[in-house]
């Protein structure tokens, strides 16, 4: 089955500095890649996502790159506030499937 | 904006005991899932929910766990008799559609098995 590693677990950043979160995954079948923020006490709540047939996506700070031949997929938060800070998830999806695989989450803090 | 909610918040529960753990998801969702995560590790799958029948299991969704859509609002997930490591945080999703489809996660409710 799939399988999704993410790297680093954890992150400190200069606030107003860029942030780059990476992930692999393993099944070549995996077309969709969602990115998910958890806060203290919350459910992971998606912030940007991208299917195989992109290669970049943006939403105003946040971005997420894929590369399919490689099977890497990468977040990038530039200009990082302090309201950035939470655990990040990258995640993986097959149309086979109807079942999300996360990687292990990277912890973000946001230095002021 | 609708979202995904999840009764009670913390559930602390005797070893052997049943709980179940309550959701209601968004209303014109017809996908529902159940997830968990222990401390500190990956959210992991456990089900998934379809047309008032499972679609995919885990190996963790063994005969211990059951799933239920009561009425038209509530989706249930039934732990029969607890054991110390089924102690996470359980998240209940929902989505419009099946497959590589956004899924909306509640808040969770964190099991705490004595």
């Amino acid at each position: 089955g799939e399988n999704v590693e993410q790297h680093p677990s954890t992150l400190s950043v200069q606030e107003g500095d860029s942030a780059v979160i990476k992930c692999t995954y393993s099944d070549s079948a995996s077309n969709y890649f969602p990115w998910y923020k958890q806060e203290l006490g919350k459910g992971p709540q998606l912030i940007i996502d991208i299917r195989s047939n992109v290669g970049e996506k943006k939403d105003q700070r946040i971005a997420v790159t894929l590369n399919k031949t490689a099977k890497h997929f990468s977040l990038h938060i530039t200009e990082t506030q302090p309201e950035d800070s939470a655990v990040y998830f990258c995640a993986a999806m097959a149309n086979r499937d109807d079942k999300i695989i996360f990687g292990k989450g990277t912890r973000l803090h946001i230095l002021p | 904006e609708p979202e995904v909610t999840q009764t009670p918040s913390h559930q602390v529960t005797q070893m052997g005991q049943e709980v179940i753990l309550r959701c209601v998801p968004i209303s014109n969702h017809l996908y529902f899932y159940w997830y968990r995560q222990i401390l500190g590790q990956k959210v992991e799958f456990l089900v998934s929910f379809y047309n008032n029948e499972i679609s995919e299991k885990s190996e963790i969704f063994d005969d211990q766990f059951s799933v239920e859509r009561p009425d038209g609002s509530n989706f249930t997930l039934k732990i029969r008799s607890t054991k110390l490591e089924d102690s996470a945080m359980y998240f209940c999703a929902s989505s419009a559609r099946l497959a590589a489809h956004e899924q909306f996660f509640g808040p969770g409710t964190r099991l705490t098995v004595l």
